[in-house]
């Protein structure tokens, strides 16, 4: 079992719209990281938040930490192609000496 | 900057053969740690170093598998005998310091086939 739910697992969308991918927990984390995986290759950060309500933004991705540090979104405004990827969450649970919780990821396909 | 190195970036192999994964840390970070990603089970960590003792292994599957970090720039993941579940892709990630706010660098993976 999963200590981190992803949702959605499989998202297909076209070049242009919005998208909202979700990690859930029943666990409180230190703090929450986005990773993003592309095929052939090791996951690469996106973003770390470590305050709950923390609201971050990267160009057209925008990350938020819920109150209770137990869950987190990430959105993405006007998708393009090269936002195509497995997303990745990963928490860190107190006094875990560094040790990340993975989500299993949600693969997004970003059509032209 | 180097980033974490991992070889081979593909292996093939039969079962009950030795397999040895290795990596070079990023110059500087302190801690390791390694993962199988499979479809099945996503991305799961097997054991974790800090400044080269191993901190948590019960990720580790079974006694076929083992890891060691002799110095601070090279780690091995070894599987002896191998078997064709343990097909996977095997990452190898650094950090800057072992707090759960630090980033992970993620080599390219070792891509490991067992026929």
């Amino acid at each position: 079992t999963q200590l981190l739910e992803q949702s959605p697992q499989f998202l297909s969308i076209q070049e242009g719209e919005n998208l909202t991918v979700y990690c859930n927990s029943s666990s409180v984390f230190s703090s929450l990281q986005w990773y993003r995986q592309e095929p052939g290759e090791g996951p690469v950060l996106l973003v770390t938040v470590v305050t709950g309500g923390e609201v971050k933004k990267l160009k057209r991705l925008t990350f938020q930490f819920g109150d209770a540090r137990k869950d987190s979104s990430l959105h993405i405004t006007a998708a393009q192609p090269g936002d195509t990827g497995l997303y990745l969450c990963a928490g860190a649970l107190t006094d875990s000496w560094g040790k990340l919780q993975f989500g299993a990821g949600t693969q997004v396909v970003v059509t032209p | 900057d180097a980033g974490v190195i991992q070889s081979p970036r593909h292996e093939v192999t039969e079962m009950g053969q030795e397999v040895t994964l290795r990596c070079k840390p990023i110059s500087g970070h302190n801690s390791l740690f390694w993962y199988r990603q499979t479809m099945m089970r996503g991305l799961e960590l097997l054991i974790y170093f800090n400044n080269n003792v191993p901190i948590d292994d019960s990720g580790m599957p079974e006694d076929r598998f083992s890891a060691k970090m002799p110095n601070a720039s090279f780690s091995t993941l070894k599987i002896q005998p191998s078997e064709p579940r343990d097909s996977a892709v095997y990452f190898c990630a650094s950090g800057g310091t072992v707090r759960g706010n630090q980033p992970q660098h993620f080599g390219d993976g070792t891509r490991l086939s067992i026929l």
